[in-house]
């Protein structure tokens, strides 16, 4: 249980263009739904927090408009990298939280989407 | 600020041996600390959590040792194979404008060697 999936797993574009990831929670519902960038051989930083049916929160210096945060269903939230640029090339992970009458504390990871710009 | 300090940054393992990673914060509160795995090229997955009203919880070869007072948590990895060779991360979370956000430590990269 808790699987969480992440399309495409690899995508290269170029300068310029947008790229849409999918983060889909397979056999739980996910109220809240989390964005992460990681790069090589550091830690995950966390770019926006997901909520089902409401906007997006991002963190600070993450820029809302070009990384757009649509959570349209409890089990489907997509980032869509817009006017993607070189220095956007980066390792992008989502997490779930399922959906729960109580405070459910753990996020489960999909399995990242690698996003190289040329 | 680094709200989660995280040591080593590496560490080389004999097999069969023991491999402690260490954590510290600073935010009293934070109260949810879960530790996970990530292997080259994948997404972290939950190994284990522990919440600060428990000193110590063990799963399988997996503990985790939690010190209220000190602000310290670690994993120890007992009888270390080399297909437990990953970067670990440990991680705090608090709640946050209605979310549970997670702050993570920078990663250990734990080396087992035959």
């Amino acid at each position: 249980g808790a699987v969480v999936s992440q399309h495409p797993s690899r995508v290269i574009c170029k300068s310029g263009t947008s790229v849409k990831i999918e983060c889909r929670s397979l056999d739980f519902q996910a109220t809240t739904m989390f964005w992460y960038r990681q790069f090589p051989k550091q830690s995950l930083m966390l770019m926006a927090t997901s909520n089902e049916g409401s906007k997006a929160t991002y963190e600070q210096g993450v820029e809302k408009d070009k990384f757009l945060i649509n959570h349209a269903s409890l089990t489907l939230s997509t980032l869509t990298v817009t006017s993607a640029h070189p220095e956007d090339s980066s390792f992008y992970i989502c997490s779930a939280r399922e959906t729960s009458g109580k405070p459910v504390r753990e996020q489960y990871f999909g399995p990242g989407t690698r996003l190289t710009v040329t | 600020q680094q709200q989660v300090k995280q040591s080593p940054q590496s560490l080389i393992v004999q097999k069969g041996g023991i491999s402690i990673i260490n954590c510290a914060y600073e935010n009293t509160a934070f109260d949810y600390f879960p530790w996970y795995q990530q292997f080259p090229g994948k997404g972290p997955a939950l190994l284990i959590a522990i919440r600060p009203d428990v000193s110590e919880k063990k799963e399988g070869r997996f503990t985790i040792s939690f010190n209220k007072s000190a602000k310290q948590f670690s994993l120890h990895i007992m009888d270390s194979q080399p297909g437990d060779s990953a970067t670990y991360f440990c991680a705090a979370s608090k709640e946050r404008a209605g979310s549970y956000q997670l702050t993570f430590g920078k990663g250990t990269k734990l080396s087992v060697i035959p």
